[in-house]
């Protein structure tokens, strides 16, 4: 157990809606990444937070956003969905310094898009 | 732009035979190098990684890797592989580059080990 939490563990939805994933990091972590697991594309990286502000974008599609809370907590909205979107999406979390390439991913959400 | 080369999309070893898995990465200064584990239906589990010193990183589970700059690798080996071990490998890196990459990690398509009995 990674400490990293994530909800829902599945989701299916239909095209055209729009979803939110959450996360929560490791106790006292304060960036967050989020990731995109598919066949075709592999990992990719979306983005990160770091104490509530955006840090680092991936290739982040526009109908995609993220947002960190002052409790640390990140979710990751996704509208307008395609088929394309069905996909893993992992939340990672890592402390500050160097160590914030250390990053420490949970169990995941499994989205599907019908 | 960063990259990673994870060579070998399938391999498949006997129960007690030794393992290597490739990587080759991309990176215009020193890289921050890691390899993960994931199980199916599991997210990744962080083996080992490497930011500095000594060349040759030891990991969870009995897996080590060794950093060769001049080959631009960053390998997995174990000497022994367990049934436990079969799973998806994912090598990954990162580094100093700041700005708008600070913090991210590229990864690589992947190794799926197959133990045999």
């Amino acid at each position: 157990d990674s400490g990293v939490t994530q909800t829902p563990k599945h989701l299916i939805t239909a095209t055209g809606q729009r979803v939110t994933l959450r996360c929560s990091p490791r106790s006292g972590d304060l960036s967050v990444y989020w990731y995109q697991q598919s066949l075709d594309q592999g990992l990719q990286f979306l983005i990160q937070y770091y104490n509530g502000e955006e840090r680092a974008k991936g290739n982040i599609l526009e109908r995609f956003s993220a947002q960190q809370f002052p409790d640390l907590h990140s979710e990751l909205n996704l509208s307008s969905l395609e088929l394309g979107d069905s996909a893993l999406y992992f939340c990672a979390s890592s402390a500050a310094g160097t160590s914030v390439y250390e990053q420490y991913f949970g169990p995941g959400t499994r989205l599907t898009v019908t | 732009a960063q990259s990673v080369t994870q060579p070998d999309i399938h391999i498949t070893v006997s129960e007690g035979a030794s393992l290597e898995l490739r990587c080759n990465y991309s990176y215009g200064a020193t890289p921050y190098l890691f390899w993960y584990v994931q199980s199916p239906g599991q997210g990744l589990q962080l083996l080992l990684k490497y930011f500095s010193g000594d060349t040759l990183v030891q990991g969870i589970k009995g897996f080590e890797a060794e950093f060769k700059r001049s080959q631009s690798s960053f390998n997995l080996r174990k000497p022994s592989v367990h049934w436990s071990d079969a799973a998806e490998y994912f090598c990954a890196v990162g580094g100093r580059a700041g700005g708008t990459s600070y913090g991210k990690l590229t990864f690589g398509q992947g190794t799926i080990l197959t133990v045999h009995p």
